[in-house]
């Protein structure tokens, strides 16, 4: 089966301007998830969504990340405006359905100048 | 607040040895916990997941065991090869599917 795909790869841009990440999960994969990983951290939950529902955005920056799980496949995550702290990489992950494994991407690599 | 340790150094083994990574985590009840391998540059990839009524589970040369007294996982590898070498995460989850996940261990076995 075709992997979780992500898209870009890497994204360079300056603090303030705001960007996008797109994650497609594998196909039937209820369960979808966007980490923030710092170098030399684990991956930090953002925001989970089960179908085109979120389940928990605890942890997400509301007031500058925002995401969407548009008809519960594709999603989209956002960051405006960007501060140099937002440095990571950004990972997206599925499972089948929720308590089930994780498959993630292999992330966008973010560097705010 | 919920805390995850994973061994605090980097583990270098011989090639053969038995590799054990330890999990412990603090103020969490978790339903399950899992193990990932992390290459340099790619995403977490799954290894295996063990539930709060399991105390152990097996696949090939990995074991994981799950002590919820002790609040402790064991991670271990048996004849180590090269190949092996990586960071490797512990995640703790609540039956919602939430996951923290530890800061790794980076394994480095020598030939």
């Amino acid at each position: 089966e075709a992997g979780v795909a992500q898209s870009p790869r890497y994204k360079i841009i300056e603090k303030r301007q705001s960007v996008a990440f797109w994650c497609n999960p594998i196909s039937g994969h209820a369960t979808l998830y966007w980490y923030q990983q710092i170098l030399g951290q684990g991956p930090k939950l953002l925001i989970q969504f089960q179908n085109n529902g979120v389940v928990d955005d605890s942890q997400l920056p509301k007031d500058r990340f925002s995401a969407e799980r548009l008809k519960g496949v594709d999603s989209t995550l956002k960051i405006q405006p960007a501060k140099l702290e937002d440095s990571a990489v950004y990972l997206c992950a599925s499972s089948l359905e929720i308590n089930q494994p994780q498959h993630f991407g292999d992330g966008t690599r973010l560097s705010i100048l | 607040s919920q805390k995850i340790e994973q061994n605090s150094e980097a583990l270098n083994i011989q090639e053969g040895k038995t590799a054990t990574l330890t999990c412990n985590y603090t103020n969490y009840s978790p339903a399950y916990l899992q193990w990932y391998r992390q290459d340099p540059g790619r995403g977490p990839v799954f290894l295996l997941l063990i539930r709060e009524n399991e105390k152990e589970k097996r696949k090939e040369r990995l074991k994981v065991t799950f002590d919820t007294t002790l609040k402790q996982s064991l991670f271990h590898i048996t004849a180590s090869q090269p190949a092996d070498s990586a960071t490797y995460l512990c995640a703790l989850s609540t039956n919602a599917g939430k996951s923290t996940f530890g800061d790794g261990t980076t394994l480095t076995v020598k030939p």
